[in-house]
């Protein structure tokens, strides 16, 4: 299985709203509504952001948002604050019945 | 609270055997829907899913790794052992254990800190 695409970087100023995308097949990201979003800061283990596509876990800031079409998935983050630079990874189902990631986002806050 | 550790060697050399366990508190793998993971991450790249095993012992390896990769679990010491073997160089990473279960049935929801791995001779 392949690494799911992500661009390697993305940027926004304090207040906007910028978005990830995360491009896979109809073998992983498009064949099921298991999509999960990560946000790791340096040195620090990763953080659940969004499950099952959209969904939030409690505590995670309404600002994070995701969504699906077709083989690609999208993280939105609004109000973009310097708390949110880091690196977001998005993982999928896949056929094989295994979990697959993508390459990595970093986000730059300027 | 859910709480997962890594434990096991921070050097192995080539051709070896690496053994980590994850032990964990808060849940029991024994429930419905509950599964451990392991993920790993090398030196300044990206995040690396290589297994999980469920609650019913239902197992699932990276399709590249399956070869040299066992999950086991012991739900009376409520601990998950990921062995690998033929450790290489390239295997040098951050390995991390998660949880499976609060989020849906794929999201890792808790992750331990994880333990850097390096293989050298």
């Amino acid at each position: 299985q392949s690494a799911l695409t992500q661009p390697a970087s993305v940027s926004g100023s304090p207040g906007q709203s910028i978005t990830i995308s995360c491009t896979g097949t109809s073998s992983d990201v498009g064949g099921y509504n298991y999509v999960s979003w990560y946000q790791q800061h340096p040195g620090k283990a990763p953080k659940l952001m969004i499950y099952d596509v959209s969904n939030r876990p409690s505590g995670v800031s309404n600002r994070f948002s995701g969504s699906k079409s077709g083989n690609t998935a999208s993280l939105a983050i609004s109000g973009l604050q310097a708390e949110d630079e880091a690196d977001y990874y998005c993982s999928s189902y896949t056929s094989s019945s295994t979990l697959v990631f993508g390459g990595g986002t970093k986000l730059t806050v300027l | 609270q859910i709480t997962l550790k890594e434990s096991g060697p921070t050097l192995v050399k080539p051709t070896q055997t690496l053994t980590l366990t994850c032990t964990f508190s808060g849940f029991s793998l024994t429930t419905s829907g509950v599964g451990v993971g392991w993920i790993r991450q090398p030196p300044g790249k990206a995040l690396e899913w290589l297994t999980l095993i469920y609650w019913n012992d239902d197992k699932r390896y990276s399709p590249s790794l399956k070869s040299r990769l066992t999950i086991t679990k012991d739900t009376s010491k409520n601990q998950v052992v990921l062995t690998m073997t033929n450790m290489d160089p390239v295997d040098t990473a951050t390995y991390y254990c998660a949880h499976i279960g609060r989020a849906g049935l794929t999201a890792q929801d808790y992750w331990g800190q994880g333990t850097l791995v390096t293989v050298s001779s």
